[in-house]
């Protein structure tokens, strides 16, 4: 069975500051893939990122990047220098489905609050 | 850009009825899904769904659970007989076969379901 545990469930921080968001997955299977969404207050789900097991390439897009270490089971996600409209629920995601079928499993979330 | 549409947005019904959500994917896109959200917990995987049948469904998905593709375009969830911890946030999906976006979730942005 898959799990995706993120520890933290709130952060609070300033405008501007940088914020690291955990997560942790456990999986058996040697493929499988690593998404970040994020929920703002409005309710939907937004895709971010998504990692396949075999590209440990770690990603900077702009103000977000991603810190995947295999060796942890680890798959970072961080914003740089936050604004108030980063403020969400972000879930960290895994799925093991080869192909097409993609059944996500999510982590709790962490609810990110950023104060201007 | 295409999206995931989804309704109502919100419905309110009393316990015992029976509520049906739509859905309306990507129109190239041949897997489905339905995912459900409690407030304030996690998203969980209800249901996917693939050439006209249940390709996968969660202990969550019982016999008060049903889904189908009456048309080309629309894919809908019936709850026959809902309950009070029906409630929830849930959402449709849907995925691309082949492609660069193979086994990306597409959400839509929620259908909420009040029982009184």
């Amino acid at each position: 069975a898959q799990k995706v545990t993120q520890a933290q469930t709130e952060i609070s921080v300033v405008e501007k500051e940088d914020v690291t968001l955990d997560c942790v997955y456990e999986t058996r299977d040697t493929t499988y893939y690593l998404f970040w969404y994020k929920q703002p207050p409005s309710g939907e789900l937004v895709f971010l990122i998504r990692r396949n097991s075999f590209d440990e390439q770690n990603e900077i897009s702009g103000r977000y990047s991603w810190n995947f270490q295999k060796s942890t089971s680890s798959f970072n996600f961080t914003i740089t220098a936050s604004q108030v409209v980063d403020s969400a629920v972000y879930f960290c995601a895994l799925s093991v489905d080869t192909g097409a079928n993609s059944k996500l499993t999510f982590g709790k979330g962490i609810t990110l609050s950023v104060r201007p | 850009e295409p999206e995931v549409t989804q309704t109502p947005s919100h419905q309110v019904t009393q316990m015992g009825q029976e509520v049906i959500l739509r859905c309306v994917p990507i129109s190239n896109h041949l897997y489905f899904y339905w995912y459900r959200q409690i407030l304030g917990q996690k998203v969980e995987f209800l249901v996917s769904f693939y050439n006209n049948e249940i390709s996968e469904k969660s202990e969550i998905f019982d016999d008060q659970f049903s889904v189908e593709r009456p048309d080309g375009s629309n894919f809908t969830l019936k709850i026959r007989s809902t309950k009070l911890e029906d409630s929830a946030m849930y959402f449709c999906a849907s995925s691309a076969e082949t492609g660069p976006n193979t086994g990306e979730l597409f959400f839509g942005e929620g259908s909420r379901l009040t029982v009184l």
